[in-house]
């Protein structure tokens, strides 16, 4: 086990809704970052947070949105739900340092847009 | 930009014997490259990473891999398969500064009683 949670396990929405997903990060991390992860493909990169700001984001329209805590926690936020964004969300946690940091991910939220 | 490219979509083995899974990698930088496991229905787990230090990395639960800047590769190996080794495993690449991991479409590893 990484120390990594996330929050809930999983969740059915409709299209045009709007959902919150939670992570808590491992202790002492500082960094988390979050992916998308479709039946049957890789992980993809949504974004980053460090120090509570965005550090970095991949290629994901506006609508996908995130937080990060003064305890590093996280919430990703997605806007307008589309049948596309089901898919399993992974929270990854890192501790920032000089050069590139080791991700360590949580189990996920299965998000069904119906 | 950096990518991998998993090399086999799928691979089957029979328990015992050796596992070989194929990653290529590209970087315009010194990258460093991970391995990660993902079992049903789990997140992912860490198998192994290389930071430039040495070349061939040992990790967790028998598994090794070694890093060919000539071939651009970075395969993964284990001498004897078991069956909870059953999974889909993703290479991963990253560079200096920018944190994003970027994952291949990964390997699934069937294997044989």
């Amino acid at each position: 086990e990484t120390g990594v949670t996330q929050s809930p396990t999983h969740l059915i929405k409709t299209r045009g809704q709007q959902v919150t997903l939670r992570c808590s990060s491992q202790s002492g991390h500082n960094t988390v970052s979050w992916y998308q992860q479709a039946l049957g493909q890789g992980p993809q990169f949504i974004f980053q947070y460090y120090r509570e700001e965005e550090n970095g984001r991949g290629n994901f329209p506006p609508r996908f949105s995130g937080l990060q805590f003064p305890n590093y926690s996280s919430e990703l936020n997605v806007n307008a739900l589309e049948l596309d964004d089901s898919a399993l969300y992974l929270c990854a946690s890192s501790l920032r340092l000089a050069g590139t940091d080791t991700q360590y991910f949580g189990p996920g939220t299965r998000l069904t847009v119906l | 930009a950096q990518s991998v490219t998993q090399l086999d979509s799928h691979v089957s083995v029979s328990e015992g014997t050796p596992v070989l899974l194929r990653c290529n990698y590209s970087s315009s930088y010194s990258p460093s490259l991970f391995w990660y496991v993902q079992h049903p229905n789990k997140g992912l787990q860490l198998l192994l990473k290389y930071t430039s230090a040495a070349t061939l990395v040992k990790g967790i639960n028998g598994f090794e891999a070694e890093f060919k800047k000539s071939e651009t590769s970075f395969h993964l190996t284990k001498p004897s398969a078991h069956m909870s080794d059953a999974a889909e495993y993703f290479c991963v690449v990253s560079v200096k500064n920018d944190y994003k991991l970027s994952f291949g479409a990964g390997t699934t590893v069937t294997v044989r009683a």
